[in-house]
């Protein structure tokens, strides 16, 4: 069975601590890993997608690197409006139905 | 403007009276999905849909239905609601199968 775990729980930094939050996956057959936001009371954001092992992304203050077991998220010089749930899933094809499998997230709070 | 929108964003019910959630996207997307969030649990697929006509079911099907008679429109049926439907539901929408699902800002429903 396909398992992303994402670590920590929740993550609270002082503004401008920079920081990596964690997603480890155990698939079979991994399409392509997402990164989302979530803002409290609002759908999924996307930030990034990644395919293959050694691929990096970059946005803002926001970093996404990928390895053979786990994709970081890299947070530098975090702002306050920073803080949300950040959200990590995996494309995968098992059994013929190609979809996405979400971890449960890490929720970050940037103290200002 | 882009976007995927979900009707209505809140819903207070009773077990058994049918409802039906509905979803828009203006993005002329073949793919469509819906989620539920749950504490703990992360996102979970409950159905999917290729294009018009197609429809299949996720990983938590069970209690639900859903229909797919134009490109734009994939509305969520709950036809004897019960307690355990209790749940935040997001509707998402993709190009194509497997690839980056833009999501609408959600359906925050309580099943008495």
């Amino acid at each position: 069975e396909d398992q992303v775990t994402q670590s920590p729980e929740a993550l609270r930094l002082q503004e401008g601590e920079s920081s990596s939050l964690n997603c480890s996956y155990t698939v079979s057959g991994l399409r392509g890993l997402f990164w989302y936001r979530q803002d409290p009371g609002k759908g999924p954001e996307f930030l990034f997608t990644l395919y293959s092992a050694g691929e990096e992304k970059e946005k803002e203050r926001l970093k996404a690197t990928l390895t053979k077991k786990e994709s970081f998220l890299h947070i530098t010089a975090p702002k306050p409006e920073d803080s949300a749930t950040y959200l990590c899933a995996v494309r995968t094809a098992g059994g013929g139905n190609e979809k996405l499998t979400f971890g449960t997230g890490t929720r970050l709070t940037i103290i200002p | 403007e882009a976007q995927v929108t979900q009707n209505p964003r809140y819903l207070i019910t009773v077990t058994g009276k049918k409802l039906t959630v509905t979803c828009s996207q203006n993005m002329n997307h073949e793919y469509m999905s819906w989620y539920r969030q749950d504490p703990g649990l992360g996102l979970r697929q409950i159905y999917y849909s290729m294009n018009v006509e197609v429809t299949d079911k996720g990983d938590v099907p069970e209690g639900y239905k859903v229909s797919r008679k134009e490109k734009r429109n994939f509305p969520l049926i709950l036809e004897s609601p019960s307690p355990n439907q209790t749940s935040l539901y997001f509707c998402a929408s993709s190009f194509a199968r497997g690839e980056t699902q833009y999501f609408g800002p959600g359906t925050r429903l309580l099943v008495l």
